[in-house]
């Protein structure tokens, strides 16, 4: 696609439900993110994917959090037993460059959880 | 540990006016980079501009410039001739040569173009 796709653009879930976010990133992008932004917050760091391999997962909250990049494209990231703090909106953001990282990310324009 | 600080939660200003955004930040590298990104109320965030620390010329793209300050750690966007469409959340952000990935934002500052 054009840009970075993230589904589902809004999700409400019960308290200790399980939610996946899926992310799309740009065609031949080597590089993808995750970050989380709280209301009214920057992004922060969750992990980082170079193709399949997830490099840098220092960013996640706890073990409730899980990514993965099986096919070095498409990415999800799986929150299980979704507690109230993690309601916040998800980012996803790939790049064209690997390693170290000088270029441009682009974003995807998010997923909103919302954990009642 | 690096941080990047805004101090400037909320702005506004008058269409065609200009307006500087604040930014400084914490580190103890020589290389870096440092970045301005917009986020509109649609979520998208997108580059604004980017300056490479071991540039002393200040980076610019057309309306948009920066003042950079490397002794004081300081990294402030200039919009000049502000228009409607720059009604958005400004972040600041902040990447080590050497650290690879992680990009560290700063609180961001919501700014607000009048008519």
């Amino acid at each position: 696609g054009a840009g970075v796709s993230q589904s589902p653009r809004y999700k409400v879930a019960k308290r200790g439900q399980d939610v996946a976010l899926r992310c799309d990133p740009i065609s031949g992008h080597v590089s993808l993110f995750w970050y989380q932004q709280a209301l009214g917050q920057g992004p922060e760091f969750l992990t980082y994917f170079q193709n399949e391999a997830q490099l840098d997962k220092s960013g996640l909250p706890s073990d409730r959090f899980f990514a993965e990049r099986p096919e070095g494209s498409v990415s999800t990231l799986k929150i299980q037993r979704t507690q109230q703090e993690d309601s916040a909106v998800y980012l996803c953001a790939s790049s064209h460059t690997s390693g170290a990282f000088t270029g441009e990310l682009f974003f995807g324009e998010g997923s909103r959880l919302t954990v009642l | 540990a690096q941080t990047v600080t805004q101090s400037q939660p909320e702005m506004s200003v008058q269409e065609a006016e200009t307006v500087t955004l604040s930014c400084t930040y914490d580190t103890s590298e020589s290389n870096y980079y440092l970045f301005w990104y917009k986020q509109p109320p649609s979520r998208q965030m997108i580059l604004v501009i980017r300056q490479e620390a071991y540039k002393q010329q200040n980076a610019t793209e057309n309306r948009f410039s920066v003042n950079f300050q490397k002794a004081a750690k300081s990294f402030s966007l200039k919009i000049s001739d502000s228009q409607l469409g720059d009604t958005a959340m400004y972040f600041c952000a902040f990447i080590p040569n050497n650290a690879g990935n992680m990009l560290t934002f700063g609180g961001g500052t919501r700014l607000m173009v009048k008519p």
